[in-house]
């Protein structure tokens, strides 16, 4: 079975800019998630989708960053504008529903350098 | 412990030996224990899912244990091979699945 696809793998722009990550789940999956992980720190959760509904959106700074699940399979995550802080590595997962034993299923990630 | 922290670090071991790391966790609200591997340039790949104290999972020679009363979980590599080398990454899921910063792992042929 195909894997989760982030793309693009590398981005490197200017502060002030904007930016679009674009992830696809594993099929059937009904639960997606996008992670932010800094150098240094572990991956932090930043929104979780149930089909293309938000479950959790606690920790997305919802001044800058979106993200949309429209039709409930792919998504985008949106910086704008970007910050110096907000170099990191973008991670996608899926799993197939929320649960105490669901695995999350990782995609390769985005590596963001802002300058 | 407020957050998930793994320790050591960094890890330099020579081929063939064993090794593991501790992952320290809130023993409050806990839900379940996840490891991942993360190998450079690739996407991190899920090892083990835990949730009841005591709970011994092995995959080839990996093996993880859990004990929620204390808040921990060790990872053992028997034998460790070049192709073990990666970051080792725990989550602690309670209302959403936390994770600490990795041991890096980096076995010498």
């Amino acid at each position: 079975e195909a894997g989760v696809a982030q793309s693009p793998r590398y981005k490197i722009i200017e502060k002030r800019q904007s930016v679009a990550f674009w992830c696809n789940p594993i099929s059937g999956h009904a639960t997606l998630y996008w992670y932010q992980q800094i150098l240094g720190q572990g991956p932090k959760l930043l929104i979780q989708f149930q089909n293309n509904g938000v479950v959790d959106d606690s920790q997305l700074p919802k001044d800058r960053f979106s993200a949309e699940r429209l039709k409930g399979v792919d998504s985008t995550l949106k910086i704008q504008p970007a910050k110096l802080e907000d170099s990191a590595v973008y991670l996608c997962a899926s799993s197939l529903f929320t649960g105490i034993m669901e695995t999350q299923y990782f995609g390769p990630g985005t590596r963001l350098l802002v300058l | 412990i407020l957050n998930v922290e793994q320790s050591p670090q960094s890890l330099h071991v020579q081929e063939g030996d064993s090794t593991n790391f501790t992952c320290s966790f809130p023993s409050s609200n806990f839900y379940a224990l996840h490891w991942y591997r993360w190998e450079t340039a690739k996407s991190p790949e899920a090892l083990f899912v835990m949730t009841l104290n005591g709970d011994e999972k092995k995959k080839g020679r990996i093996s993880a244990t859990l004990n929620t009363k204390e808040g921990y979980s060790y990872l053992y590599i028997k034998g460790s091979q070049p192709e073990d080398s990666a970051t080792y990454l725990c989550a602690s899921l309670t209302d959403k699945l936390i994770f600490g910063t990795g041991t890096r792992l980096q076995v010498f042929p």
